[in-house]
């Protein structure tokens, strides 16, 4: 079946850039999205980008894509303390009805 | 700009009771979800909602799991006789043009 995965843990200090990445493994995927869960809060999404594009910027966050590979990225720029979370990365196809597939989540420390 | 709600933020309840938990999904959107997240697990996907009617559940989903989108609006999941594994958060999702934001989540504790 479909299947995500990231790291799970990723430390850098306060103003480097921080890069989580991320594979996939359904070759149908549609949508790849990146989520952002605070502590005891709830799934904000961050950003997504569609299957047919390899880069998408907005503001400090640049996702990349590597179609070929099956490989998601999500760079933030200025990494702030404000940062620190897990971040999650899913994709859906429309062929799965559009159902997301998770990861396990990236918990992301940003080290004054 | 347009949000998932879903109510009530909190729900403790008795083991073996029913609980009904509220979506209000963004309004131009087409498809429905409800995902649930055990603390310090994976989200796990239960079940899509698409033309009023259920396109795809998971193994989770079993009898005692219904949804429902009664009034055009409003998009519930009902859990008829809650056990101690069902405690965990509940997040709504609607989709549209590969957007698919999510609610803020209930939390649900079975005792």
């Amino acid at each position: 079946g479909e299947d995500v995965e990231q790291s799970l843990f990723l430390s850098v200090r306060e103003g480097d850039s921080s890069v989580i990445n991320c594979t996939y493994t359904d070759s149908s995927s549609t949508y790849l999205y990146w989520y952002k869960q605070e502590p005891g809060a709830g799934l904000q999404l961050l950003t997504y980008i569609f299957s047919n594009m390899d880069m998408k910027q907005d503001q400090r966050l640049t996702v990349l894509l590597n179609k070929k590979d099956k490989h998601l990225s999500l760079r933030i720029a200025d990494t702030q303390t404000g940062d620190s979370a897990i971040y999650f990365c899913a994709e859906s196809s429309a062929g799965n009805n559009r159902k997301l597939i998770w990861g396990l989540g990236t918990s992301l420390a940003v080290n004054p | 700009e347009p949000e998932v709600t879903q109510t009530p933020s909190h729900q403790v309840t008795q083991m073996g009771q029913e609980v009904i938990l509220r979506c209000v999904p963004i309004s131009n959107h087409l498809y429905f979800y409800w995902y649930r997240q055990i603390l310090g697990q994976k989200v796990e996907f239960l079940v899509s909602f698409y033309n009023n009617e259920i396109s795809e559940k998971s193994e989770i989903f079993d009898d005692q799991f219904s949804v429902e989108r009664p009034d055009g609006s409003n998009f519930t999941l009902k859990i008829r006789s809650t056990k101690l594994e069902d405690s965990a958060m509940y997040f709504c999702a609607s989709s549209e043009l590969g957007v698919t934001p999510f609610g803020p989540g209930t939390r649900l504790l079975v005792l």
